[in-house]
């Protein structure tokens, strides 16, 4: 078995900060995502990247950056937070077409 | 591209009755199908991966049926109970190379003891 874990759990920031997000997988698989979920809505796609250095927009990617600096890790970064913005930001990962796994997540909240 | 529709987004009923979800999709080239469960502040988790050529699938007090004709991917709890309540998710992904899934809205299932 594997496991995603995500860093930090709770992360706090100010508006306009630029705030990153961590994700690492044990997998050794190759494609991982980043989603965002708003309370009570489903997720939605903001960057993936189908192996080591290769990064796609999802449909919400503006206003964000991504990372994957190796096949294990892949950061995203809030390039602005916007004020009152609160959502749970999810990792996952996966090999070709199988089901994907999901980390625990990263809830944001911007004061 | 690809959209999924899922209904309804929210469901209650009492323990022991039956729960049905039901997504519809537009591509006709998805292949494979996914239910996920999300327990309050919880992840998502696994809950039946589903191929084309697969029409019914059977879990622990449940059903997976998929209908490609009418492009229709549905899950039914039977003798649903409180640690069912939980948020479902489908998501679907078409054979094309980019290893994108679209995920439904979500369906709020509430079992009421």
């Amino acid at each position: 078995g594997g496991i995603i874990t995500q860093t930090p759990k709770f992360l706090i920031g100010q508006e306009g900060q630029k705030l990153t997000l961590k994700c690492q997988q044990n997998f050794n698989h190759d494609t991982m995502y980043w989603y965002r979920q708003d309370s009570g809505k489903g997720l939605r796609l903001i960057y993936y990247s189908i192996t080591e250095n290769d990064l796609q927009k999802g449909d919400l990617s503006e206003g964000y950056d991504a990372s994957r600096e190796k096949k294990s890790s892949f950061s995203l970064t809030v390039t602005s937070a916007q004020k009152n913005e609160m959502a749970v930001f999810l990792c996952a990962s996966s090999i070709g077409y199988a089901e994907q796994f999901f980390g625990p997540g990263t809830r944001l909240t911007v004061l | 591209g690809e959209q999924v529709e899922q209904r309804p987004p929210h469901l209650s009923v009492r323990e022991g009755d039956s729960a049905v979800i039901t997504c519809t999709y537009t591509d006709p080239n998805s292949y494979y199908f996914f239910w996920y469960k999300q327990e309050p502040g919880a992840s998502l988790q696994l809950l039946m991966k589903v191929f084309s050529s697969t029409e019914i699938n059977e879990g622990q007090g449940f059903t997976v049926l998929l209908n490609k004709k009418d492009k229709r991917l549905s899950l039914n709890l039977t003798a649903a109970h409180p640690g069912d309540s939980a948020a479902y998710f489908c998501a679907v992904s078409a054979y094309t190379g980019n290893y994108k899934y679209v995920f439904g809205a979500g369906t709020r299932l509430k079992v009421i003891a």
